[in-house]
């Protein structure tokens, strides 16, 4: 079955520095990835997914992800957070055969310091 | 834009009581999911529809039922509320299979108590 290990439950960092996310997953069939945020209070966004293609990804807030299969790993990463990053990141994959579902990790608090 | 939505954002209810929490969404979506949240575990799929009628169990469907007369809603049940099911409940909804999308679109959340 697949699984999916964010190994760093929280992140303290201060602003303006870089920080990473990490995934990984346990899968030996293809699969798609995504990251998704979650806000104080809110449900959950999609941040950016690699479907197929250039394995690096990007989303619209500065934030990018690349997918190494030979690692199974799909590390988040941004060169520089604002207090406005601060959230819960969820790393998901699914199946590309077996494309109903989503196999979620545990989440990982970013908190950015001023 | 996608919209999925919530009955509830903070609900209280009693040990033993039966738990309504209903979600809506306006894409026309096929599949609709029902995911608890809890601290250090992630989300975990309860139940998850594929059609008006149709459902499927997920990772931990005990002590929840699901109904899904409407393509648009899709109920979770709790017949008999324990305290035990406390959480953060997120429903969501997604495009079927050979759309070559799978992103899911959440709702909001419920935050349930049960004293």
């Amino acid at each position: 079955a697949q699984s999916v290990t964010q190994l760093d439950s929280q992140v303290p960092v201060f602003e303006e520095a870089p920080v990473e996310l990490r995934c990984n997953y346990s899968s030996s069939v293809s699969v798609y990835l995504f990251w998704y945020v979650q806000y104080p209070n809110q449900g959950l966004q999609l941040l950016l997914k690699y479907l197929s293609g250039s394995t690096l990804v990007e989303s619209i807030n500065g934030f990018e992800a690349e997918f190494n299969k030979s690692q199974t790993s799909f590390h988040l990463r941004k060169p520089s957070v604002h207090i406005s990053d601060t959230a819960e990141y969820f790393c998901a994959v699914s199946d590309r055969y077996n494309t109903d579902k989503l196999i979620f990790g545990t989440g990982t608090r970013l908190q950015v310091f001023p | 834009d996608v919209k999925v939505t919530q009955s509830s954002r903070y609900l209280v209810k009693r040990t033993g009581e039966k738990v309504f929490l209903e979600c809506v969404q306006d894409m026309d979506h096929e599949n609709m999911f029902w995911y608890r949240q809890d601290p250090g575990l992630g989300l975990r799929l309860i139940y998850f529809s594929y059609d008006v009628k149709m459902k499927e169990k997920g990772d931990i469907p005990e002590g929840y039922s699901v109904s899904r007369e409407k393509k648009e809603r899709f109920s979770l049940i709790l017949e008999s509320a324990s305290t035990n099911q406390t959480s953060m409940y997120l429903c969501a909804s997604s495009f079927p299979p050979g759309q070559a999308r799978n992103e899911q679109f959440f709702g909001p959340g419920t935050r349930l108590t049960v004293l």
